[in-house]
């Protein structure tokens, strides 16, 4: 089974920052990952699927690259309401999750 | 619009058992494969069960597999996770999520339901 490292664990950043979340495989994913945004007592959302693509509804801030092994989650100009846990996926495989707070 | 909805969470006993449904609307759950997703207390997320969209159940996580079952129900379009011999350690809100699969290894999951907690405690 591959295997799925996120990272960090956590990041604390203010709001209008960039943040970057990486997600590093133990073989090769192609372009089959995917990111998940939680915010506190909610659902998982859908934000990126297959590597890069922006999820219908989704801000336009955030967005994704990578391939093979290794992805990167970016948000750009942070807002309030992305102060949440972030996933990424593969399969049947979860990454950890990066727990994004407020500087 | 499309929308998941589960039910049927609560406390249970160890070595009991409890029945969640996810009830869809907007979509026919016949179409698609369908997942639960659990979430322990504070914990990341982890796939349980999987089915197919012939109604074939195609994934169990290791530490569930002899103790849930998953089905479906067309008619009422809906999805259940039958639990039984239950431990602390299946302790954890439960999601149910649809399988988007445009390929045998790519898919992902959208959208997801509100979740169930189901708590597992003498």
């Amino acid at each position: 089974d591959i295997q799925v490292t996120q990272s960090p664990s956590s990041v604390s950043a203010s709001v209008g920052d960039r943040v970057t979340i990486t997600c590093r495989a133990s073989q090769s994913m192609s372009s089959f990952l995917n990111w998940y945004q939680q915010r506190p007592g909610k659902a998982p959302k859908l934000l990126i699927y297959a590597a890069s693509n922006l999820q219908s509804g989704a801000p336009s801030r955030f967005s994704g690259s990578g391939s093979g092994t290794d992805f990167t989650l970016t948000i750009n100009s942070l807002q309030p309401e992305d102060f949440a846990t972030y996933y990424c996926q593969h399969l049947y495989t979860f990454g950890q999750g990066t727990k994004l707070e407020i500087k | 619009e499309v929308q998941l909805v589960e039910s049927g969470g609560g406390l249970v006993q160890p070595g009991g058992s409890l029945r969640l449904s996810c009830t869809a609307s907007g979509f026919a759950l016949s179409n698609y494969w369908m997942s639960w997703v659990r979430q322990a207390p504070g914990k990341g997320l982890e796939l349980v069960a999987n089915i197919n969209q012939h109604g074939s159940p195609t994934y169990f996580v290791d530490s569930v597999k002899g103790r849930f079952t998953i089905s479906r129900d067309d008619a009422k379009n809906s999805l259940n996770l039958q639990m039984n011999s239950l431990r602390a350690e299946d302790t954890a809100v439960y999601y149910c999520a649809r399988d988007v699969r445009p390929g045998p290894t790519l898919y992902w999951f959208d959208p997801w339901g509100q979740g169930a907690l189901v708590t597992v405690s003498s």
